[in-house]
């Protein structure tokens, strides 16, 4: 079983918005990532939040981490229509394994 | 420039053939990872290296090996290949440091008829 999981979902919204995403995890992590990953390419880290963080920014990304519930959320403000992408959690005990979330498809119409 | 190159990006396949995927990195990093990507499934984790030789299984190995002979290049391996191992596999590395931020090739989307 997956230790990083998002509601797999599809999230259509209009270019502007505001969209939050959330993941949940099952085991301990010290650093939770979040990755994006565009059509026909690999992913890639956007962000990233270390347990003993609650929040985390960078531009128009924020995201959040809160330990005792094992869940992190990824805020998108005014969004364009190039953040369309599938948006993954991943998780590391800080060893080699890094698990992935399976992700949440978000659609920013023009 | 920091890259990591899969080759091929697309292979077709009859099941039962071998097939042989392949990953570049030019950081120098010590960790390399070969995921496999399935519609609602995210990605899998199917083998890590940390170093030449020197490799772990991770949660879905059966069915594949890998081979790193060199730190900057690893290898998946399919002995003879079977239809559920359609798939978008991609290849990462990694500094191996505790924030272990990972960096992905591009996929190579295989498809064993």
């Amino acid at each position: 079983s997956q230790w990083g999981e998002e509601n797999l979902q599809a999230l259509s919204i209009q270019e502007g918005e505001d969209v939050t995403m959330n993941c949940s995890y099952k085991t301990y992590t010290t650093v939770v990532q979040w990755y994006r990953q565009k059509s026909g390419k690999g992913p890639a880290l956007i962000i990233l939040i270390r347990s003993n963080e609650r929040e985390k920014r960078s531009g128009r990304l924020r995201a959040t981490l809160d330990t005792s519930s094992q869940s992190s959320s990824l805020s998108i403000t005014g969004t364009l229509a190039t953040d369309t992408a599938v948006y993954f959690c991943a998780t590391g005990t800080g060893g080699y394994k890094v698990v992935f979330g399976s992700g949440t498809r978000l659609l920013v119409s023009p | 420039d920091m890259k990591v190159t899969q080759m091929p990006r697309y292979l077709i396949k009859r099941m039962g053939e071998n097939v042989l995927l392949e990953c570049g990195q030019d950081m120098s990093h010590e960790t390399m990872y070969w995921y496999r990507q399935d519609p609602g499934l995210g990605l899998q984790l199917i083998y890590i290296s940390y170093d030449v030789d020197s490799n772990s299984e991770g949660d879905i190995p059966k069915g594949y090996r890998v081979s790193r002979k060199k730190r900057e290049h690893f290898s998946l391996i399919l002995d003879s290949a079977k239809t559920n191992q359609t798939s978008v596999y991609f290849c990462a590395s990694s500094p191996g440091t505790s924030q272990n931020t990972l960096y992905f090739g591009a996929g190579t989307r295989l498809s064993v008829l």
